[in-house]
């Protein structure tokens, strides 16, 4: 069936470095990459999202990457910052279809 | 703030009971998702409903059901209650199902089977 795979598990770096999060699909008819972060006690919250016409999207300081031939999608936070600290799950979809979830990546910056 | 309201926030009850848990999505979404979130677990796809009508099903159990109402809001009912159903349940919506648009998760019902 449908899945995500999402690593690292855990992400800690120093404030100000840069973290990379990478997810493989396996269903080849995905068309739509959201990246969601949450934090503790609240609900997941859309960051910044890609579909499969774009190969690269950026806001501010974090930007995706999508990889159609290789199925496989990254999210790029430059210049970290503590408030950075999170859960952060990437989700796959295809058209009409729900959202498959990575297992999510916590990132802890350190100050 | 999401736009997107869950009710109620927390929920402790006793293993055998049954609970409805409450979303209401955002202004003018159609489309209403639950998730599953067990301690130290990614979100779980349980059931999708778009203008009142089931649209997808995930690993839902047959002990869980739900329906969304014409206006729009939905309920998730948890019955014959376990411990290991114990965890959060998100709510989404969506404005559209075709092609799929931005989903927008509510705040989270954490639910306690003891």
């Amino acid at each position: 069936g449908e899945n995500v795979e999402q690593h690292p598990s855990t992400l800690s770096v120093q404030e100000g470095d840069s973290a990379v999060i990478k997810c493989t699909y396996s269903d080849s008819a995905s068309n739509y990459f959201p990246w969601y972060k949450q934090e503790l006690g609240k609900g997941p919250q859309l960051i910044i999202d890609i579909r499969s016409n774009v190969g690269e999207k950026k806001d501010q300081r974090i930007a995706v990457t999508l990889n159609k031939t290789a199925k496989h999608f990254s999210l790029h936070i430059t210049e970290t910052q503590p408030e950075d600290s999170a859960v952060y799950f990437c989700a796959a979809s295809k058209g009409t279809d729900k959202l498959i979830f990575g297992t999510g990546t916590r990132l802890q910056v350190f100050p | 703030d999401s736009g997107v309201t869950q009710t109620p926030k927390h929920l402790i009850t006793a293993t055998g009971q049954r609970v409805t848990l409450r979303c209401s999505p955002r202004s003018g979404d159609l489309s209403v998702y639950w998730y599953q979130q067990s301690l130290d677990q990614g979100l779980q796809f349980l059931i999708q409903y778009y203008n009142g009508e089931e649209r997808a099903k995930g690993n839902i159990l047959e002990r869980f059901s739900a329906q969304q109402f014409p206006d729009l809001h939905s309920e998730l009912n948890l019955s014959s209650l376990e411990l290991g159903d114990s965890a959060l349940y998100f709510c989404a919506s969506s404005p559209r199902d075709r092609p799929i648009t931005e989903a927008f998760f509510g705040q989270g019902t954490r639910l306690t089977v003891v």
